[in-house]
């Protein structure tokens, strides 16, 4: 089973509002991504988490936060949504030992802030 | 700053025509460059990747063409077909970076019947 899943798939949340959004594979991957992607732009890293270890890009530092309780499972929190957060959010994962290894990507999770 | 550029934005041929979808990028760090196939409501497949130590991998239907001193690379599609409309986006990684991805912007392929 190569499957990423993501919950929920829309979200509808107030500015201002705490958005968290849930991801999960069984593939046993060490490394999990968050990608950010608005119309006509290229997806953006957000966050990954190594095995325990979150690395957050540097612009989006403060914006989003993360948490891995165990190897399936990651989350990303929004913890003030402004309308700048619409977006969809693809989580990935992939196994970091394996060169050149594929990320498996997720269906992804509309958010749209109002 | 966009490390990864993909043109067109979006594409339509007809069905048996050879689809080309372009790439370039910044980054002489990068070595591997997969491209991803998206259809409405999934996420991003792997579709085929090179390394930067080659000119040329084939999959069937779908060639990349790359060229290292340009910083560019293409995709190609032979025989198009309309179930291979869809998004593509390029993506690169850079060596030893956790199998960071950065990635094109895409193109939106449509192939008519």
């Amino acid at each position: 089973d190569t499957t990423v899943k993501q919950n929920p798939r829309y979200k509808l949340a107030r500015v201002g509002k705490p958005v968290n959004l849930i991801c999960s594979q069984t593939m046993n991957h060490d490394t999990m991504y968050w990608y950010q992607k608005k119309p006509n732009q290229a997806p953006k890293l957000l966050l990954f988490y190594y095995d325990k270890i979150l690395n957050r890009e540097a612009d989006t530092f403060e914006k989003f936060q993360s948490s891995r309780p165990n190897n399936s499972f990651c989350s990303l929190y929004i913890g003030s949504a402004g309308l700048e957060y619409s977006a969809m959010y693809l989580c990935a994962s992939s196994t970091l030992g394996d060169n050149y290894a594929e990320q498996f990507f997720g269906p992804g999770t509309r958010l749209t802030v109002l | 700053q966009q490390q990864v550029r993909q043109s067109p934005q979006s594409l339509t041929v007809w069905e048996g025509e050879t689809a080309i979808l372009n790439c370039s990028y910044e980054n002489s760090a990068f070595d591997y460059f997969p491209w991803y196939q998206q259809f409405p409501g999934e996420g991003p497949a792997l579709l085929i990747s090179i390394l930067s130590v080659s000119d040329k991998k084939e999959d069937g239907r779908f060639t990349i063409f790359f060229n290292k001193r340009e910083k560019k690379l293409s995709l190609h599609i032979a025989d198009s077909q309309p179930g291979d409309s869809a998004t593509y986006f390029c993506a690169a990684r850079e060596m030893s970076n956790y199998n960071v991805l950065y990635f094109g912007s895409g193109t939106k392929l449509t192939v008519e019947p």
